[in-house]
């Protein structure tokens, strides 16, 4: 079976551009979380959806948007880019069910697509 | 404010010794916790969790830890080390209440020398 996957697997783009970046999750699963990671530093909690739904925000600011679809695929949009946002971006996905919140399962990473901001 | 602390940027130790990485949190209530690792080029990948139950919890490739409610702490152990092991270590929790999210530590490398 196929693991997590996202695109695009590099990204350039200049200040205040907006960015769109996406990601597959692990058949059957329908969760998907999104996570920040800064060289050296561990993944940032941005996003997670279940079942199309906002289930769990991080501290990010409103630039920073994101959907599921009925797929259980999901984007992930940052708006107004700066130079800070620089980073491995990255999704998860998982079989958690509203029983457990959410909470309570391992979660599965794509590699990540690497947003430089110039 | 919640958070994980991994007190150590970077563990050595010898090829067939024992290891230790070591995590503590500071999240109220009992939360789900989890080590995951990242091997060079490669994902994060899961290796254990502890729900509940046994405070010693067993995962992938001989890796266990060690859940310690008072101390709040959930290190990461194996009997023996091997060169393979060499990787980036995250703990991680998810706190039970306040919606979904996890937080990561900052890691620990691990260094295993032949």
């Amino acid at each position: 079976d196929a693991g997590v996957t996202q695109s695009p697997t590099h990204l350039i783009k200049t200040r205040g551009q907006h960015v769109t970046l996406r990601c597959s999750p692990i058949s059957g699963h329908k969760s998907v979380s999104w996570y920040q990671q800064v060289l050296g530093q561990g993944p940032q909690f941005i996003f997670q959806y279940y079942e199309k739904e906002e289930r769990g925000r991080g501290n990010f600011p409103d630039r920073f948007s994101a959907r599921q679809f009925p797929n259980y695929s999901s984007e992930l949009n940052v708006n107004a880019l700066l130079l800070g946002d620089s980073a491995l971006y990255l999704c998860a996905s998982s079989s958690s069910g509203l029983g457990m919140g959410g909470m309570g399962y391992e979660q599965y990473f794509g590699p990540g697509t690497r947003l430089t901001v110039t | 404010a919640q958070s994980v602390a991994q007190p150590e940027d970077q563990v050595n130790v010898a090829e067939g010794n024992p290891l230790t990485v070591k995590c503590t949190y500071s999240v109220s209530g009992n939360p789900y916790l989890f080590w995951y690792v990242q091997y060079p080029n490669r994902g994060l990948q899961f290796l254990l969790k502890y729900i509940t139950g046994d405070n010693l919890v067993k995962g992938s490739y001989g890796f266990e830890a060690e859940f310690n409610k008072s101390q709040t702490s959930f290190h990461l152990k194996k009997p023996s080390a091997l060169v393979s092991d060499s990787a980036l270590y995250f703990c991680a929790v998810s706190p039970l209440t306040g919606g979904f999210k996890t937080i990561f530590g900052a890691g620990t490398r691990l260094f295993v020398k032949a």
